[in-house]
């Protein structure tokens, strides 16, 4: 089936902009987090959320970064007042809960953030 | 912190085998060793896994020292599409948790 889909792939804010990503998880996935990756380094986690929960926000680097998934299906992740900092490429990615506990984690393309 | 060591970037010939390890000394009793992958401007895609038997799967081998404080992903015969940064990643497996990546080692396949 479909993979993890982000939208848009690209977007070019203006400092102190507001912006909106968008993750679809895979269908049924229970779990769905959030990593935010600079250049050259690894991804590092932002939020997650099992369900509409969101079970750890210990990641977001500050209030002006916002995560929901009203439904536990469609989640979105809010930057106010965006800054030359925030620019990066941010990931989503799901996996389901077994009876053994979640295991991989299946990411999606990720949103290009260029903040100018 | 992330707790393992890889080099930052390794070259191979094509057709060759790619060798990349991984060091995790700290290593608890209940963590596995996980590898991922993340080929340019894709989000990272995982390859395989281990706790302390070898492994093997249609992408790649993974070798795990005695004392599990060492590891070895084997790419058998690398092609061009294998070029990507490679994350060794240690995790406690079936916890629904964040994964802690560290910067991974940047394998160059060369024609």
């Amino acid at each position: 089936g479909a993979g993890v889909s982000q939208s848009p792939r690209y977007k070019v804010a203006k400092r102190g902009q507001d912006v909106a990503l968008r993750c679809d998880p895979i269908s049924g996935h229970v779990s769905l987090f959030w990593y935010q990756q600079a250049l050259g380094q690894g991804p590092e986690f932002l939020t997650y959320f099992q369900n509409e929960a969101q079970l750890d926000k210990s990641g977001l680097p500050s209030d002006r970064f916002f995560a929901e998934r009203p439904e536990g299906s469609v989640s979105t992740l809010k930057i106010q007042r965006t800054q030359q900092e925030d620019s990066a490429v941010y990931l989503c990615a799901s996996s389901f809960v077994t009876s053994g506990g979640a295991d991989t984690q299946y990411f999606g393309p990720g949103t290009r953030l260029t903040v100018l | 912190d992330a707790k393992t060591t890889q080099p930052p970037s390794m070259d191979c010939a094509e057709g060759r085998a790619a060798n990349l390890p991984c060091n995790h000394s700290t290593i608890s009793g209940n963590e596995y060793v996980y590898w991922y992958r993340q080929i340019h401007s894709q989000g990272p895609q995982y390859i395989i896994h281990g706790l302390k038997n070898n492994e093997t799967n249609e992408m790649a081998s993974l070798i795990i020292t005695e004392d599990r404080k060492s590891s070895t992903l084997i790419l058998p015969h690398a092609t061009l599409r294998d070029t990507a940064v490679y994350y060794c990643i240690v995790r406690v497996r079936g916890r629904d948790d964040k994964i802690i990546f560290g910067k991974g080692t940047r394998l160059h396949i060369l024609p």
